[in-house]
């Protein structure tokens, strides 16, 4: 498995700011992930971080609402920009481990919350 | 496409029985299928997967989960309940070639004394 820490842990925001969240992996790995968990719903993908290139969105989900980097094998960031209520979510990162098709796991999530 | 389906929000055990959480799923040719467990205020814990091979997988914490072909099920169980087991279940599925996890809506698991 994998050491994933997320920041922030959780946080309060106003509306029409941007927040940044960082997820750190013990280890080198290839595939990270973000997921965006809704109040009382499943996980949904938001996008791929991609080492070295630009991140591939899932649809309904755009760049410059959800910039992502990726500078390393270890590291990414995600920032929900010019937030809004309906972005009060749990987000998660996610890392693959191993070969295909193995598990993924996830971060401890970082729960924000628009005002 | 593929999917999963939860049909269950909510499932109540008395501790000491058996518990099943219902899967059920639908994809083009062979699936990738996993279980996690989600506790208060936490990420998403792996339970576990089935990739190949029997058809009876066993993971964490004693649970262990059936992989039914011809239902198209994953059914989650575990022969004896503890309160500590109590919290949200998610099944999901893997897209063949790909990196996406395609979760179900997540079963509420309730296991009082």
């Amino acid at each position: 498995s994998a050491v994933i820490s997320q920041k922030p842990s959780r946080d309060i925001c106003q509306r029409g700011t941007s927040l940044t969240i960082q997820c750190q992996v013990d280890s080198q790995v290839t595939m990270m992930f973000w997921y965006r968990q809704q109040p009382g719903q499943s996980l949904t993908l938001i996008a791929t971080a991609n080492q070295g290139s630009e991140a591939t969105y899932e649809s309904g989900f755009v760049i410059d609402k959800f910039p992502i980097s990726r500078p390393n094998l270890t590291f990414s960031t995600l920032t929900v920009s010019n937030m809004s209520p309906e972005d009060s979510s749990i987000y998660l990162c996610s890392v693959g481990l191993g070969t295909y098709p193995g598990e993924l796991f996830f971060g401890e999530g970082s729960r924000l919350t628009v005002l | 496409a593929q999917s999963v389906a939860q049909p269950e929000d909510q499932v109540n055990v008395a501790e000491g029985n058996p518990l099943t959480v219902k899967c059920t799923y639908s994809v083009s040719g062979n699936p990738y299928l996993f279980w996690y467990v989600q506790y208060p205020n936490r990420g998403l814990q792996f339970l576990l997967k089935y990739i190949t091979g029997d058809n009876l997988v066993k993971g964490s914490y004693g649970f262990e989960a059936e992989f039914n072909k011809s239902q198209t099920s994953f059914h989650l169980k575990k022969p004896s309940a503890l309160v500590s087991d109590s919290a949200l279940y998610f099944c999901a599925v893997r897209d063949r070639g790909g990196n996406k996890l395609t979760f179900g809506t997540g079963t509420q698991l309730k296991v009082e004394l």
